[in-house]
């Protein structure tokens, strides 16, 4: 069973504008989560994570998500969007194995492209 | 950035030759994964490895194999390449010590590869 959904492949936002990209996640899922960022022709870089210790989480470049257990989400916001935010993003979440051995493999939603009209 | 790179970083070859991927680590971390990612498909795990000549499958590890001889370096190879494995590879490591703590993964560049 998929225990990461991202809703939206493609998300456009111009310029200034809220950038809001949707996480759901399994309830089985361990209680740590991650949005990861790819610019073009990059890796993937960690923008934020979610380690239990406060539920509203800030990030790099001006992101942050907040994890709502009741909604299992972990959405990713940002107030103002800036061009050079245009980028592929992707939520992910540890992988749960009888026993705790997962050996830190993480799941990972399909990706959000996110596109900034000027 | 953590210490990661891939080699080569693109590379085109034939169906039916053998390739091999190698991602090096300066980094000590114990965990290392190979992905690929395709559009529309995310980023899946083909392999990875929990310790020297500690290696397991994942989600799609047919047609590939993987060997770790010491810390820092991981290969991925493909016995005998097809079009189907035209992607883009990337390399993870992770410094996961126990099941109760969080484990983010760090990249590499990435490696493209185009099989004709």
């Amino acid at each position: 069973a998929q225990s990461v959904t991202q809703l939206g492949s493609h998300v456009s936002v111009s310029e200034g504008a809220l950038v809001l990209l949707r996480c759901n996640y399994s309830s089985s899922v361990p209680p740590y989560l991650f949005w990861y960022v790819q610019y073009p022709n990059q890796g993937l870089q960690l923008l934020l994570k979610y380690t239990s210790a406060a539920t509203l989480v800030k990030g790099i470049n001006g992101f942050e998500a907040e994890f709502k257990k009741s909604e299992t989400s972990f959405h990713l916001t940002k107030p103002s969007a800036h061009m050079s935010d245009a980028a592929e993003y992707f939520c992910a979440a540890p992988e749960r194995n009888a026993g705790g051995t997962s050996y830190g493999k993480l799941t990972f939603g399909q990706g959000t492209i996110l596109t900034v009209h000027p | 950035d953590a210490g990661i790179t891939q080699s080569p970083r693109h590379k085109v070859t034939e169906t039916g030759t053998p390739v091999t991927l190698r991602c090096h680590q300066t980094e000590n971390h114990r965990y290392m994964y190979w992905y690929r990612q395709d559009p529309g498909h995310g980023l899946r795990l083909i392999h990875y490895s929990y310790g020297v000549k500690d290696t397991d499958k994942g989600e799609v590890s047919d047609g590939y194999s993987v060997s770790r001889s010491k810390t820092e370096d991981f290969l991925l190879t493909l016995e005998s390449a097809t079009s189907s494995q035209t992607s883009v590879y990337f390399c993870a490591i992770s410094g996961w010590r126990r099941p109760s703590s969080y484990n983010e993964q760090f990249f590499g560049p990435g490696t493209r590869l185009t099989v004709l």
